[in-house]
Protein backbone atom coordinates (compact mmCIF):
# COMPACT_ATOMS: atom_id res chain seq x y z
CA UNK A 1 0.00 0.00 0.00
CA UNK A 2 0.90 3.65 -0.43
CA UNK A 3 3.30 4.84 2.27
CA UNK A 4 3.75 8.54 3.90
CA UNK A 5 4.58 10.96 1.28
CA UNK A 6 5.84 14.28 1.24
CA UNK A 7 5.81 17.13 -1.40
CA UNK A 8 7.91 18.85 -2.87
CA UNK A 9 11.43 16.50 -2.65
CA UNK A 10 13.52 19.89 -2.11
CA UNK A 11 12.74 23.28 -1.94
CA UNK A 12 14.81 26.50 -2.28
CA UNK A 13 13.88 29.85 -1.23
CA UNK A 14 14.94 33.06 -0.70
CA UNK A 15 15.05 34.18 2.67
CA UNK A 16 12.14 36.61 3.98
CA UNK A 17 9.58 33.99 1.39
CA UNK A 18 7.16 32.30 3.13
CA UNK A 19 7.23 27.98 2.16
CA UNK A 20 4.74 25.68 2.55
CA UNK A 21 5.12 21.77 3.05
CA UNK A 22 2.86 19.05 2.36
CA UNK A 23 2.75 15.44 4.07
CA UNK A 24 0.07 12.87 3.10
CA UNK A 25 -0.17 10.44 5.59
CA UNK A 26 -1.19 6.44 5.54
CA UNK A 27 -4.86 6.11 4.81
CA UNK A 28 -6.45 5.34 8.12
CA UNK A 29 -3.76 6.72 10.36
CA UNK A 30 -4.91 9.30 13.07
CA UNK A 31 -1.86 11.04 14.57
CA UNK A 32 0.72 12.80 12.24
CA UNK A 33 3.70 14.19 13.46
CA UNK A 34 6.38 16.69 11.74
CA UNK A 35 9.91 16.62 12.95
CA UNK A 36 12.74 18.58 11.43
CA UNK A 37 16.46 17.51 10.58
CA UNK A 38 19.30 18.98 10.90
CA UNK A 39 22.48 17.95 9.93
CA UNK A 40 24.07 15.96 13.13
CA UNK A 41 21.32 17.07 14.82
CA UNK A 42 18.59 14.00 15.30
CA UNK A 43 14.92 14.65 15.14
CA UNK A 44 13.65 17.42 16.67
CA UNK A 45 9.84 17.56 17.21
CA UNK A 46 7.99 20.10 15.90
CA UNK A 47 4.13 19.21 16.02
CA UNK A 48 1.34 16.92 16.65
CA UNK A 49 -1.74 15.98 15.54
CA UNK A 50 -4.15 13.31 16.71
CA UNK A 51 -7.34 12.91 15.25
CA UNK A 52 -9.86 16.09 15.63
CA UNK A 53 -8.12 16.94 18.76
CA UNK A 54 -5.95 19.85 19.45
CA UNK A 55 -2.50 19.95 17.98
CA UNK A 56 0.32 19.71 20.53
CA UNK A 57 2.32 22.46 19.30
CA UNK A 58 5.00 22.66 21.73
CA UNK A 59 7.97 21.79 19.59
CA UNK A 60 7.56 24.97 16.98
CA UNK A 61 10.39 26.88 17.31
CA UNK A 62 8.77 30.26 16.74
CA UNK A 63 5.59 31.90 15.96
CA UNK A 64 6.82 32.17 11.63
CA UNK A 65 5.79 27.87 12.21
CA UNK A 66 2.69 26.93 11.74
CA UNK A 67 0.64 23.38 10.26
CA UNK A 68 -2.79 22.73 9.99
CA UNK A 69 -3.90 19.32 9.31
CA UNK A 70 -7.49 19.27 6.71
CA UNK A 71 -10.24 16.64 7.23
CA UNK A 72 -8.23 14.30 9.35
CA UNK A 73 -5.69 13.64 6.70
CA UNK A 74 -3.08 16.10 4.44
CA UNK A 75 -1.12 18.55 6.87
CA UNK A 76 0.54 21.66 5.86
CA UNK A 77 3.64 23.02 7.31
CA UNK A 78 3.92 26.72 7.03
CA UNK A 79 7.13 29.18 7.63
CA UNK A 80 6.82 32.25 7.33
CA UNK A 81 9.36 34.45 6.62
CA UNK A 82 11.86 32.11 6.01
CA UNK A 83 15.38 32.16 7.63
CA UNK A 84 18.92 30.26 6.89
CA UNK A 85 18.44 28.70 9.77
CA UNK A 86 15.76 27.19 8.36
CA UNK A 87 17.12 24.78 6.34
CA UNK A 88 16.89 21.29 7.49
CA UNK A 89 14.77 17.88 5.89
CA UNK A 90 11.45 18.46 7.16
CA UNK A 91 9.77 14.60 8.07
CA UNK A 92 6.75 13.88 8.40
CA UNK A 93 5.13 10.61 9.94
CA UNK A 94 2.01 8.92 10.36
CA UNK A 95 0.43 6.15 12.72
CA UNK A 96 -2.06 4.27 14.02
CA UNK A 97 -2.28 7.17 17.42
CA UNK A 98 -2.54 4.23 20.30
CA UNK A 99 0.24 5.12 22.43
CA UNK A 100 3.70 4.64 21.57
CA UNK A 101 2.64 2.72 17.74
CA UNK A 102 5.04 2.54 14.96
CA UNK A 103 5.63 5.68 13.06
CA UNK A 104 6.11 5.32 9.59
CA UNK A 105 8.14 8.36 8.18
CA UNK A 106 8.26 10.01 4.59
CA UNK A 107 11.12 10.27 2.57
CA UNK A 108 10.97 14.58 4.09
CA UNK A 109 11.42 17.90 2.14
CA UNK A 110 14.63 19.70 2.05
CA UNK A 111 14.60 22.89 2.81
CA UNK A 112 17.22 25.55 1.31
CA UNK A 113 17.26 29.16 2.54
CA UNK A 114 19.66 31.37 0.36
CA UNK B 1 11.44 14.46 30.93
CA UNK B 2 12.87 11.66 29.47
CA UNK B 3 16.70 11.39 27.21
CA UNK B 4 18.47 9.38 25.23
CA UNK B 5 21.71 9.40 24.61
CA UNK B 6 23.43 7.97 21.25
CA UNK B 7 27.27 8.11 22.14
CA UNK B 8 28.75 7.48 18.74
CA UNK B 9 28.44 9.73 16.03
CA UNK B 10 30.26 7.43 13.48
CA UNK B 11 30.64 3.54 13.28
CA UNK B 12 33.06 2.28 10.95
CA UNK B 13 32.86 -1.64 10.47
CA UNK B 14 34.32 -4.10 7.88
CA UNK B 15 31.45 -5.98 5.90
CA UNK B 16 31.35 -9.29 7.62
CA UNK B 17 31.98 -8.06 10.95
CA UNK B 18 29.71 -8.00 13.95
CA UNK B 19 28.38 -4.97 14.91
CA UNK B 20 26.78 -3.22 18.28
CA UNK B 21 25.70 -0.02 18.35
CA UNK B 22 24.25 2.03 21.76
CA UNK B 23 21.84 3.78 23.25
CA UNK B 24 21.64 4.77 26.96
CA UNK B 25 17.41 6.65 27.89
CA UNK B 26 17.29 8.29 31.33
CA UNK B 27 13.45 8.13 32.47
CA UNK B 28 12.29 6.64 35.88
CA UNK B 29 10.60 3.79 34.71
CA UNK B 30 10.55 1.58 31.99
CA UNK B 31 10.44 2.88 28.61
CA UNK B 32 9.34 2.15 25.25
CA UNK B 33 12.28 1.94 23.23
CA UNK B 34 12.39 1.45 19.65
CA UNK B 35 15.41 1.60 16.87
CA UNK B 36 14.95 3.38 13.33
CA UNK B 37 17.16 2.86 10.12
CA UNK B 38 17.11 6.24 7.50
CA UNK B 39 19.44 5.52 4.86
CA UNK B 40 20.44 8.15 2.39
CA UNK B 41 17.24 10.50 1.33
CA UNK B 42 14.76 7.92 3.01
CA UNK B 43 12.55 8.38 5.57
CA UNK B 44 12.86 6.95 8.87
CA UNK B 45 11.80 2.41 9.09
CA UNK B 46 11.51 0.31 11.99
CA UNK B 47 13.83 -2.11 13.06
CA UNK B 48 12.39 -3.31 16.29
CA UNK B 49 10.74 -1.91 19.71
CA UNK B 50 10.88 -3.27 22.87
CA UNK B 51 7.51 -2.42 25.21
CA UNK B 52 7.55 -5.80 27.91
CA UNK B 53 8.21 -8.92 28.05
CA UNK B 54 11.39 -10.51 27.08
CA UNK B 55 14.25 -8.26 27.20
CA UNK B 56 15.71 -9.46 23.87
CA UNK B 57 14.08 -8.02 21.04
CA UNK B 58 14.15 -9.59 17.37
CA UNK B 59 13.84 -7.26 14.42
CA UNK B 60 13.89 -6.65 10.68
CA UNK B 61 17.02 -7.35 8.42
CA UNK B 62 18.65 -9.43 10.97
CA UNK B 63 18.93 -7.01 13.76
CA UNK B 64 18.47 -7.70 18.01
CA UNK B 65 18.48 -5.67 20.67
CA UNK B 66 18.67 -6.00 24.37
CA UNK B 67 17.52 -4.06 27.10
CA UNK B 68 19.07 -3.73 30.27
CA UNK B 69 17.48 -2.22 32.72
CA UNK B 70 20.39 -1.90 35.07
CA UNK B 71 22.44 -0.26 32.70
CA UNK B 72 19.24 1.93 31.28
CA UNK B 73 20.40 0.61 28.04
CA UNK B 74 19.09 -0.41 25.05
CA UNK B 75 21.97 -1.60 22.58
CA UNK B 76 21.08 -2.64 18.97
CA UNK B 77 23.54 -5.48 17.66
CA UNK B 78 23.54 -7.29 14.29
CA UNK B 79 26.14 -10.73 14.06
CA UNK B 80 27.64 -10.03 10.08
CA UNK B 81 26.96 -6.55 8.72
CA UNK B 82 26.28 -6.30 5.08
CA UNK B 83 27.14 -2.85 2.70
CA UNK B 84 23.60 -2.70 2.85
CA UNK B 85 23.05 -2.44 6.59
CA UNK B 86 25.32 1.77 5.70
CA UNK B 87 23.04 3.81 7.35
CA UNK B 88 21.75 6.40 9.95
CA UNK B 89 20.50 4.97 13.04
CA UNK B 90 18.35 6.48 15.71
CA UNK B 91 17.00 5.32 18.93
CA UNK B 92 13.89 6.53 20.32
CA UNK B 93 12.66 6.92 23.73
CA UNK B 94 8.73 6.94 24.94
CA UNK B 95 7.35 7.51 28.04
CA UNK B 96 3.91 6.81 29.33
CA UNK B 97 1.12 9.59 29.21
CA UNK B 98 3.06 11.04 26.15
CA UNK B 99 2.39 10.22 22.78
CA UNK B 100 5.67 11.71 21.76
CA UNK B 101 8.84 10.05 21.59
CA UNK B 102 12.22 11.30 22.27
CA UNK B 103 14.93 10.70 19.13
CA UNK B 104 18.74 10.26 20.02
CA UNK B 105 20.96 12.43 17.45
CA UNK B 106 21.53 9.24 15.39
CA UNK B 107 25.13 7.13 14.54
CA UNK B 108 26.45 6.96 11.09
CA UNK B 109 27.47 3.12 10.29
CA UNK B 110 30.09 3.27 7.30
CA UNK B 111 30.89 0.04 5.91
CA UNK B 112 34.27 -1.01 4.28
CA UNK B 113 34.31 -3.65 1.65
Amino acid sequence: GAGVSQSPSNKVTEKGKDVELRCDPISGHTALYWYRQSLGQGLEFLIYFQGNSAPDKSGLPSDRFSAERTGGSVSTLTIQRTQQEDSAVYLCASSLGRQHNEQFFGPGTRLTVL
Amino acid sequence: AQSVTQPDIHITVSEGASLELRCNYSYGATPYLFWYVQSPGQGLQLLLKYFSGDTLVQGIKGFEAEFKRSQSSFNLRKPSVHWSDAAEYFCAVGVGGSYIPTFGRGTSLIVHP
